[in-house]
């Protein structure tokens, strides 16, 4: 199992440009995550998806938009990147229906507004 | 609001000597609590997690937690410290809608 994966790595936007954050799972998880990791802020949830076919808003959901594509992906987009968006991107996948148990997280995306 | 806090952050300490990463707590009811850690350019991977029962908890890599009612307290610890272990450690908590809330970060260098 790849387990969970993100695509791409690194990517570097101007100020305005769109782009979307690939994710997806291999282990028959109902539940997908986003979250963002900034500097001596830890991580903070941008939007949830619990089941195939719901997404829900996290903490931070203000200027991205998410798509469950199916059980195994779940995409971020950003439609107009601010320079606020830098920031690295996680994934993460949750065993069904469970919310006690732990996260599975994927290497990251880390993004670059100029 | 709820949240987790922790205290220091950066931890140092020499291989072989125990190691204690704090982590206090503000969340009602029954809090369920977790450690992740993070290893340098990597995603984060779960090392344990207290839910409910007995308040020493043991996870991945030789870890454990303490959950501690009265000093709403949850640190992690190890008896012995690898350079291995040298990584970001998050205490997180299970808030509403089964989502997770994380701290700040204590960066933990193990000194060979």
């Amino acid at each position: 199992n790849a387990g969970v994966t993100q695509t791409p790595k690194f990517q570097v936007l101007k100020t305005g440009q769109s782009m979307t954050l690939q994710c997806a799972q291999d282990m028959n998880h109902n539940s997908m995550y986003w979250y963002r990791q900034d500097p001596g802020m830890g991580l903070r949830l941008i939007y949830y998806s619990a089941s195939e076919g719901t997404t829900d808003k996290g903490e931070v959901p203000n200027g991205y938009n998410v798509s469950r594509l199916n059980k195994r992906e779940f995409s971020l987009r950003l439609e107009s990147a601010a320079p606020s968006q830098t920031s690295v991107y996680f994934c993460a996948s949750s065993v069904p229906g469970q919310g006690i148990n732990e996260q599975y997280f994927g290497p990251g995306t880390r993004l670059t507004v100029t | 609001a709820q949240s987790v806090a922790q205290p220091e952050d950066q931890v140092n300490v020499a291989e072989g000597n125990p190691l204690t990463v704090k982590c206090t707590y503000s969340v009602s009811g029954n809090p369920y609590l977790f450690w992740y850690v993070q290893y340098p350019n990597r995603g984060l991977q779960f090392l344990l997690k207290y839910i409910t029962g007995d308040n020493l908890v043991k996870g991945s890599y030789g870890f454990e937690a303490e959950f501690n009612k009265s000093q709403t307290s949850f640190h992690l610890k190890k008896p012995s410290a690898l350079v291995s272990d040298s990584a970001l450690y998050f205490c997180v908590f299970l808030g509403g809608a089964n989502n997770l809330f994380f701290g700040t970060g204590t960066r933990l260098t193990v000194i060979p």
